[in-house]
């Protein structure tokens, strides 16, 4: 594809409620990178995956937040009874398997607990 | 551990005149730098990065930034700012250069540049 998609690009939940943000990364692009831009700062590293295989989740802030590539393309975030501090863009990022690659990043999921 | 400084969270410049960014870093092993741009509701797009070798870094629409090992620093500088360069700019950090990275970005706080015409 022609760069790494998000979706929703908006999503507003009740506070309590799920959500799942989906990110497609550029076709073939192994490694894919989440993270979490709180409105003022810079992105926060929330996990990563090479391939299908989930290895760095180290960066999810608590036990509600999930996410998954289980074909090793397309990924899933979710996060479970969504509270007001969840409120963030939610960003994607693809790379090649050569880690000096850049990382290719998506327009981002905006979501707003209310 | 890594972390990245960014001086000033808002730069305010005249059409014309010169940009410069500031940004210092903290590395235990020798890091790779890059800069981001982010437009409004858009992702981050690559301006420059340094990785090894030529200190001065040249970028995308006529930025560039020079890596200072004795400082700290990987400034972003341009010549003549331009309307279409407002915009957040992001440092980030990696340790790419260790063997086992996995390569992930830590970045600054951001600085937001408006372009006063």
């Amino acid at each position: 594809g022609a760069g790494v998609s998000q979706s929703p690009r908006y999503k507003v939940a009740k506070r309590g409620q799920d959500v799942a943000l989906r990110c497609d990364p550029i076709s073939g692009h192994v490694s894919l990178f989440w993270y979490q831009q709180a409105l003022g700062q810079g992105p926060e590293f929330l996990t990563y995956f090479q391939n299908e295989a989930q290895l760095d989740k180290s960066g999810l802030p608590s036990d509600r937040f999930f996410a998954e590539r289980p074909e090793g393309s397309v990924s899933t975030l979710k996060i479970q009874r969504t509270q007001q501090e969840d409120s963030a863009v939610y960003l994607c990022a693809s790379r090649t398997v050569v880690t000096s690659s850049p990382l290719h990043f998506g327009n981002g999921t905006r979501l707003t607990v209310t | 551990a890594q972390s990245v400084t960014q001086l000033g969270s808002h730069v305010s410049v005249s059409e014309g005149a010169l940009v410069l960014l500031r940004c210092n870093y903290s590395s235990s092993v020798p890091p790779y730098l890059f800069w981001y741009v982010q437009y409004p509701n858009q992702g981050l797009q690559l301006l420059l990065k340094y990785t090894t070798g030529a200190t001065l870094v040249k970028g995308i629409n006529g930025f560039e930034a020079e890596f200072k090992k004795s400082e700290t620093s990987f400034h972003l500088t341009k010549p003549s700012a331009h309307m279409s360069d407002a915009a957040e700019y992001f440092c980030a950090v990696s340790d790419l250069g260790y063997g086992g990275s996995q390569g992930n970005l830590i970045f600054g706080k951001g600085t937001k540049l408006s372009v006063k015409p």
